[in-house]
């Protein structure tokens, strides 16, 4: 079965530090990746997505992530966080060309960026 | 505005009394799905509904009940909650057509039984 791990549950930074969030999945074929933000109290956004081609992947508000086959890993980085990054961040995947749309996620890594 | 919307956005209700979450979406999605998000565990898909009258189970279908009358509708119906379903509730649609498609959510909905 598929599943998705995220291995930072808790990660507080300074502002201006450097990020990188670690997701891997686990699933034999091929696979859709995203990443999701969760401000307080909003519903998931989609930062980032991979479906194929170039495995480094650029989002929105300056976020990026990696696609690395070999390790099954898709990481998600920000050179420099803000406070405004705070937030609930979501690894997930689909199987590419399954039957639905279903995504897997992560359980979650909830940033808390201190001014 | 393309959105996907919720109703109730809060619920605390009792053990045993049925109660209905509605989803709608204005972009005409065939796609429909519900989550719910428990701490610690991320989002856990509920059911989900390809197009009207088309529904099939998720990965925690247990307790609930959904159906798909017309197009925009995707209502969630917990005929007797238990508190073991009190959790934060996302419904979600997309397009479909082949492959994947950007699923869009709504803003949730936290419900608590008591």
């Amino acid at each position: 079965a598929q599943s998705v791990s995220q291995h930072n549950h808790h990660v507080i930074l300074s502002e201006a530090a450097s990020l990188e969030l670690g997701c891997n999945y686990s699933y034999g074929g091929t696979v859709n990746l995203f990443w999701y933000v969760q401000y307080p109290g909003q519903h998931l956004q989609l930062l980032l997505k991979y479906f194929s081609g170039d495995p480094l992947v650029k989002g929105i508000k300056g976020f990026e992530a990696e696609f690395i086959k070999s390790k099954f890993s898709f990481n998600l980085r920000k050179p420099s966080v803000q406070w405004s990054d705070t937030a609930e961040y979501f690894c997930a995947v689909n199987r590419k060309g399954g039957a639905t749309n279903k995504l897997i996620f992560g359980t979650g890594t909830l940033l808390a960026v201190q001014p | 505005e393309a959105q996907v919307t919720q109703n109730p956005r809060y619920l605390i209700t009792v053990t045993g009394k049925k109660l209905t979450v509605t989803c709608s979406q204005n972009m005409n999605h065939e796609y429909m799905s519900w989550y719910r998000q428990d701490p610690g565990l991320g989002l856990r898909q509920i059911y989900y509904s390809m197009n009207v009258e088309v529904t099939d189970k998720g990965d925690v279908p247990e307790g609930y009940k959904v159906s798909r009358k017309e197009k925009r509708n995707f209502p969630l119906i917990l005929e007797s909650p238990s508190p073991n379903q009190t959790s934060l509730y996302f419904c979600a649609s997309s397009a479909w057509t082949g492959g994947y498609n950007e699923q869009f959510f709504g803003p949730g909905t936290r419900l608590t039984v008591l």
